[in-house]
């Protein structure tokens, strides 16, 4: 089946830092990738997505490519705040089947 | 507009007791999709609903859960005799159709607690 593989937690940066969480994942055919955030206490919020080869997501200044020969979805950050501590999931979708699978989620601290 | 309700946000059960956790999806969405969340593990999937029917179950444990999504009211997930192991955050996600043409909406979780 699907599954996904995420580099291990915590992360633990200053602010103002480079963020990089890798993702590969493994899964026949063309799935969508999707990565998840989770704050203290809160369900998942959708932070971004690409649907197909060489697509690039982004959102409040996180990116990730889509790199089929390497099947990874490595999420990237700029300069993070504070404000960005929580838990980052990286998922895989395929139509068939209609259901996410995640990977073990990787914790980021941000200290001032 | 609300979101996905969840509720309670935590329980507590004794081992041998029933729990019952219940998901309102969000306005219009006939989707339903239920989570397990170890404590510092990721999201595992159990079953997923259409209105009243099951189309995957095939992350639930056979016995002792169930999970329903009548035609009126909220989706329900039930653990029966409960097991310190059930201990864990319990997801529900929902959407307008299927993951190939709109996104997963995510509650905030039931807590459930066995002592």
């Amino acid at each position: 089946g699907d599954s996904v593989t995420q580099m291990e937690g915590p992360v633990t940066l200053s602010e103002e830092a480079f963020l990089t969480i890798n993702c590969t994942y493994t899964a026949t055919g063309y799935p969508s990738l999707f990565w998840y955030v989770q704050y203290p206490g809160e369900g998942l919020q959708l932070l971004l997505k690409a649907t197909k080869a060489d697509d690039k997501g982004s959102n409040k200044g996180f990116e990730a490519t889509y790199r089929k020969e390497t099947t990874s979805f490595h999420l990237e950050k700029g300069s993070v705040q504070v404000s960005d501590s929580a838990v980052y999931f990286c998922a895989v979708f395929k139509a068939a089947g209609n259901k996410l699978t995640f990977g073990g989620g990787t914790r980021v601290l941000v200290k001032p | 507009n609300a979101g996905v309700m969840q509720n309670p946000r935590h329980l507590v059960r004794r081992r041998g007791q029933e729990a019952r956790l219940r998901c309102s999806p969000m306005k219009g969405h006939s989707h339903v999709y239920w989570y397990r969340q170890l404590p510092e593990e990721g999201l595992k999937f159990m079953v997923y609903l259409q209105k009243e029917n099951i189309i995957d179950e095939s992350g639930m444990p056979k016995e002792r859960f169930s999970a329903e999504f009548p035609k009126e009211g909220p989706s329900i997930l039930r653990i029966q005799q409960v097991v310190r192991g059930d201990s864990a955050a319990y997801f529900c996600a929902s959407s307008l159709d299927t993951l190939d043409f709109s996104p997963q909406h995510f509650g905030d979780g039931t807590r459930l607690s066995i002592l």
